[in-house]
């Protein structure tokens, strides 16, 4: 069992090169998150999508896009990196149909913006 | 408390000390309150997924007690050991957007043998 897979593992980018980092779960689960992992300050919320077909704004969306492609599929898009994206993103899911769900993370992508 | 804070920032131990630290988070709007173990170079995962007023969880030599009407909860670690060195994350959610999961900053805590 998989769980939930990021694609890629690491990636150095230029200033003002565009990417998409990809993430899949294969658990069935509705809910699905894009965090940063910044120094002193934990994880902070991208972006999340409650179900196919919905995204929301988390706590620092600015410069990124989201796409819910199915369920399973959840990508995180630069489209103008900068040097302050340089950071471990991290995607998560959980099923999203009660309370007393837990998070389940993918193993992080490690990203450069020079 | 406006958003979720965790103290302290940071935490040196001994083998086989106890310790504690604490997670505070909006008193208004409570919907559930997660626990997660973050090891260096690896991936958080989950310890405890806390709901009601009250509520305490254990797992081993971890435990954790929730008071949502003043907005705090505290992990406590027995009789600590090296493994136990990770940085420990709380996360709140609202039950006004129950999908939005927030992070603390989290309690670094290294365990010196």
């Amino acid at each position: 069992n998989a769980g939930v897979t990021q694609t890629p593992k690491f990636q150095v980018l230029k200033t003002g090169q565009s990417m998409t980092l990809q993430c899949a779960q294969d658990m069935n689960h509705n809910s699905m998150y894009w965090y940063r992992q910044d120094p002193g300050m934990g994880l902070r919320l991208i972006y999340y999508s409650a179900s196919e077909g919905t995204t929301d704004k988390g706590e620092v969306p600015n410069g990124y896009n989201v796409s819910r492609l199915n369920k399973r599929e959840f990508s995180l898009r630069l489209e103008s990196a900068a040097p302050s994206q340089t950071s471990v993103y991290f995607c998560a899911s959980r099923k999203g149909t009660t309370t007393n769900e837990k998070l389940f993370f993918g193993s992080g992508t490690q990203l450069s913006v020079l | 408390i406006l958003n979720v804070e965790q103290s302290p920032q940071s935490l040196h131990v001994q083998e086989g000390d106890s310790t504690n630290f604490t997670c505070s988070f909006p008193s208004s709007n409570f919907y559930a309150l997660h626990w997660y173990r973050w090891e260096t170079a690896k991936s958080p995962e989950a310890l405890f997924v806390m709901t009601l007023n009250g509520d305490e969880k254990k797992k081993g030599r971890i435990s954790a007690t929730l008071n949502t009407k003043e907005g705090y909860s505290y992990l406590y670690i027995k009789g600590s050991q090296p493994e136990d060195s990770a940085t420990y994350l709380c996360a709140f959610i609202r039950k006004t957007s129950y999908d939005k999961v927030i992070f603390g900053p989290g309690t670094s805590l290294s365990v010196i043998p």
